[in-house]
């Protein structure tokens, strides 16, 4: 079983509100990613990170900002949350040299902004 | 461009009952190809991975295929379980530097009726 942990699972909030999902793994991985994705449709990478201090964007625009301070923790935050932001958030991470790529992936966090 | 095309979108079939996923793919150059399956709700979790020299692997119930030739590759789900009721997803890492890319399916929404 993985050892990446997400909070909150569930979150409802009104729209204008700043959030903060958090992402805790365990593992030592340096790589760590969050997805976006929409019931029933295809992961979208929104943010990833090599390591401390590194932070990328994704392939999908996201108004999201993410940090990397410590290897283990990988927050992301709306800072002014809207109805379009509503989703299901998924945090990820994998080893970083010579691995075959394996995503260990937490349970994910359902927003839903009103 | 890279992409990962799944078929079917769908599928519903009786407890006890074979299924075969397929997964097409164009990423270009390829490492390795993954199945995870995702309960609902839930972040997805590995099943196989497929380098360049393997024809078929097993885990369980699960056999994964791939013909590196054709880009193809299947996942066959022996025996459904009612637990089986899942999103299957292929993913696809283009080989590279350390940006290395990860393609995600759109998922095949496996239904077990009892």
């Amino acid at each position: 079983e993985a050892d990446i942990y997400q909070t909150p699972r569930y979150l409802v909030i009104g729209t204008g509100k700043k959030i903060t999902l958090e992402c805790s793994q365990t593992m030592g991985h340096d790589k760590m990613y969050w997805y976006q994705q929409d019931p029933g449709m295809e992961l979208h990478l929104i943010h990833y990170s090599y390591g401390v201090n590194s932070t990328e964007k994704g392939d999908l625009s996201s108004e999201s900002t993410v940090s990397r301070i410590r290897t283990e923790h990988f927050p992301l935050t709306l800072e002014s949350a809207r109805p379009s932001h509503t989703s299901q958030y998924l945090c990820a991470s994998s080893e970083f040299a010579g691995d075959t790529g394996e995503l260990f992936f937490g349970e994910g966090s359902r927003l839903t902004v009103l | 461009k890279n992409q990962v095309e799944q078929s079917p979108q769908s599928l519903i079939i009786l407890e006890g009952k074979n299924c075969t996923l397929q997964c097409n793919y164009t990423v270009s150059p390829f490492s390795n190809l993954r199945w995870y399956k995702q309960d609902t709700g839930r972040g997805p979790v590995s099943l196989t991975i497929m380098t360049f020299s393997e024809n078929t692997k097993s885990n369980g119930r699960y056999t994964a295929t791939l013909d590196a030739d054709t880009k193809q590759s299947s996942l066959h789900i022996t025996a459904s379980q009612l637990s089986d009721s899942a999103s299957y997803i292929c993913v696809v890492r283009e080989a590279g530097n350390r940006d290395d890319k990860i393609i995600f399916g759109k998922g095949t929404r496996l239904h077990i009726l009892p």
